[in-house]
């Protein structure tokens, strides 16, 4: 299964971009990558997913290279709202699906 | 269209006791996944039911354990409980591909004492 790192924490200020990356070096070729957000005492929510180039949704943005061993989250404009813990993903058909590594997360904190 | 529920939300038990959760997906989904989340260990995923067949399972003991029913509804339980079974439970649907968007219930919580 794909493992990824992400950093544990990020700081930002309300209004700023935020872009948090993902590392997932044994990518396969049949892998997708996924972004969930999770607020305390809740499940995680489902933010955008992506294969390869750019994906944009009215959420967020997912950039991913050419070589797919690293991802990029980006997020316009934060809110105080946007205080969570970002989890990438990275799974696929033939490595169990998106279900079963998380990871330890981003935590990023959204000051005013 | 009513979202994942999961009852109960709040349970505290005893140590040696056991305990079933429940889990009712979105309407129409066929695949439920049960994830175990503490502040050491994170999101861990326990297993994932599809069309009643088990088709994944995470790294836990034998005494975590599951079913699906006909109407895509999912119990888990846990026997002998320990100590360290206190978590939040999260239960999530989805249509039954493996890369299809998962959707999150609200979980239980479970003090063991």
């Amino acid at each position: 299964l794909a493992k990824t790192t992400q950093p544990i924490s990020m700081d930002s200020y309300e209004g700023q971009e935020v872009n948090i990356t993902c590392s997932h070096n044994n990518i396969a070729t049949n892998d997708y990558i996924t972004w969930y957000q999770q607020f305390p005492s809740q499940g995680p929510r489902f933010i955008i997913q992506g294969y390869k180039t750019k994906v944009t949704n009215e959420v967020a943005s997912l950039f991913i290279p050419a070589d797919r061993k690293s991802s990029t989250l980006s997020l316009p404009r934060v809110s105080l709202s946007d205080t969570a813990v970002y989890y990438c993903l990275v799974g696929g058909p033939n490595t169990g699906g998106f279900k079963t590594i998380f990871g330890a997360g981003t935590r990023l904190f959204v000051k005013a | 269209k009513a979202g994942v529920t999961q009852t109960p939300r709040y349970l505290i038990k005893t140590r040696g006791q056991q305990v079933t959760l429940s889990c009712s997906p979105i309407s129409g989904h066929r695949s439920v996944s049960w994830y175990q989340q503490t502040p050491g260990q994170g999101l861990q995923f326990l297993f994932e039911y599809f069309s009643e067949t088990q088709r994944n399972k995470g790294n836990f003991p034998g005494r975590f354990s599951g079913r699906q029913f006909s109407n895509s509804r999912s119990e888990m339980n846990v026997s002998t409980l320990e100590l360290g079974d206190s978590a939040l439970y999260l239960c999530a649907s989805s249509l039954g591909q493996s890369r299809d968007e998962q959707y999150f219930g609200p979980g239980t919580r479970l003090t063991v004492t």
